[in-house]
């Protein structure tokens, strides 16, 4: 079975850092580009990352400088550091993979900055 | 960045009966590859996104063909052409010619 499995949210106070992995089933993560996309709550998606096949790297204006996305391909997984955490980045977090669309998501891992 | 505007934010409909949203950018959608970079996603109460049409008009994988995606440029449109209880969400448009990939706000379905 395709699907793909968020794991890394947590409690952080602001100014924190957490590591958001996301392990890809079924299929090779290096074939794809892959997205993180987050959503607060009672809120719209807001899309924060992106990595190409080839390794090349998108980010959000709002977290560009804070965050870092990257893949290992021998683990397939995909993963998201975050630094200089803000409340602001409280979400639910989403890995997603680009085919016809983005057409397989994560079920979301809780990240939540508080103190 | 691109703008996305979604109309209308509410839609109330009977099912069985069409419904239809509209979804809007700042710019033109269209890539010099001749491809249209607008998706369409369904989110369902307590669920992730579901993806119903990419590049425009492309029904994805396993979505019923009462869901239809028409438009080109900057206006688009989401047609069901009758609605079931199970449609009820949060639709949003988002647009992925350049990062970064923004969505709109969201039109969320009920059902009468």
């Amino acid at each position: 079975e395709v699907q793909l499995v968020e794991s890394g949210g947590g409690l952080v106070q602001p100014g924190g850092s957490l590591r958001l992995s996301c392990a890809a089933s079924g299929f090779a993560l290096s074939r794809f580009d892959l997205h993180w996309v987050r959503q607060a709550t009672g809120k719209g998606l807001e899309w924060v990352s992106a990595i190409g096949i080839v390794g090349d790297t998108y980010y959000s204006g709002s977290v560009k400088g804070r965050f870092t996305i990257s893949r290992d391909e021998a683990k397939n997984s995909l993963y998201l550091q975050m630094n200089s955490l803000r409340a602001e980045d409280t979400a639910v977090y989403y890995c997603t993979r680009d085919s016809q669309g983005k057409d397989v998501w994560g079920k979301g891992t809780t990240v939540i900055v508080s103190a | 960045d691109i703008v996305m505007t979604q109309s209308p934010l509410s839609l109330p409909v009977t099912p069985g009966e069409p419904a239809s949203m509209s979804c809007r950018s700042n710019q033109s959608l269209l890539h010099s590859n001749g491809y249209t970079f607008l998706d369409w996603y369904r989110q369902k109460p307590g669920q992730s996104p579901q993806v119903l049409i990419y590049l425009g008009s492309n029904r994805a994988s396993g979505v019923p063909d009462r869901f239809s995606g028409s438009g080109s440029g900057t206006d688009f449109t989401l047609k069901i052409s009758r609605v079931e209880a199970e449609d009820v969400g949060v639709y949003y448009c988002m647009q992925a010619l350049q990062t970064p990939i923004t969505f709109g706000q969201g039109t969320r379905l009920d059902i009468k």
